[in-house]
């Protein structure tokens, strides 16, 4: 069981908006920036978001990050089929002092 | 162009050790700010940090399996280790290596680069 909380599935059709959350404590989230990873099957993770709302260079703008106290947001707007990924996001808890990712969402798009 | 890549047994017994090799291009583990970092992920499972090394040579491990695990590096020749011991079957995972760069040094937890993993069996 993950320390940082993510629903395990999220769905839209093309064009929708999506929203994925990831849950943690005043130790890990509410003290620490977040990152995000998306995964395709058989691949390795790739990093999609850093301090809780930067894209790294090649990730569009439909994604968008941010965090607010111990809970962090990705957003995908403008869903597109190539979207359908799992999704994690990671973060530094200072208590166990070690990097913590989440249980992960899988995203498909109807 | 930075890379990396995994390399190690597909198949371990139970009890025995472990020992990956993350062979990396494209960056200097000796550049301030960099670190390289081991995680894991069994199979339909999330992902789990184990260890990180930094660019001077500070090691960090998860406290769940900081007794079984070992950082290292080879800095001439561009190679990190990890040496996990006593493997089980429950250590059965992908083991992915990844980067830092100086850049998100701040993060702890940003890996730009990642090898494309190994498959680890552990199994009598």
């Amino acid at each position: 069981q993950s320390v940082l909380t993510q629903p395990p599935s999220a769905s839209g059709t093309p064009g929708q908006r999506v929203t994925i959350s990831c849950s943690g404590t005043s130790s890990n989230v509410g003290s620490n920036t977040v990152t995000w990873y998306h995964q395709l099957p058989g691949t390795a993770p790739k990093l999609l978001m850093y301090f809780n709302d930067q894209r790294p260079s090649g990730v569009p703008d439909r994604f968008t990050g941010s965090k607010s106290g111990t809970e962090a947001s990705l957003a995908i707007s403008g869903l597109q089929s190539e979207d359908e990924a799992d999704y994690y996001c990671a973060t530094w808890d200072d208590s166990l002092n070690g990097v913590l990712f989440g249980g992960g969402t899988k995203v498909t798009v109807l | 162009q930075v890379t990396l890549k995994e390399s190690g047994p597909a198949l371990l017994k139970p009890t025995q050790t472990l020992v990956l090799t993350c062979t990396f291009s494209g960056f200097s583990l000796s550049t301030s700010g960099v670190r390289v970092s081991w995680f894991r992920q069994p199979p339909g499972k999330s992902l789990e940090w184990l260890a990180h090394i930094d660019w001077d040579d500070d090691k960090f491990y998860t406290t769940s399996l900081k007794t079984r695990l070992t950082v290292s590096q080879d800095t001439s020749k561009n190679l990190v280790f990890l040496t996990m011991s006593n493997m089980d079957p429950v250590d059965t995972a992908t083991y992915y290596c990844a980067r830092s760069p100086p850049a998100f040094s701040t993060s702890l937890t940003s890996f730009d680069y990642w090898g494309q993993g190994i498959l680890v069996t552990v199994s009598s």
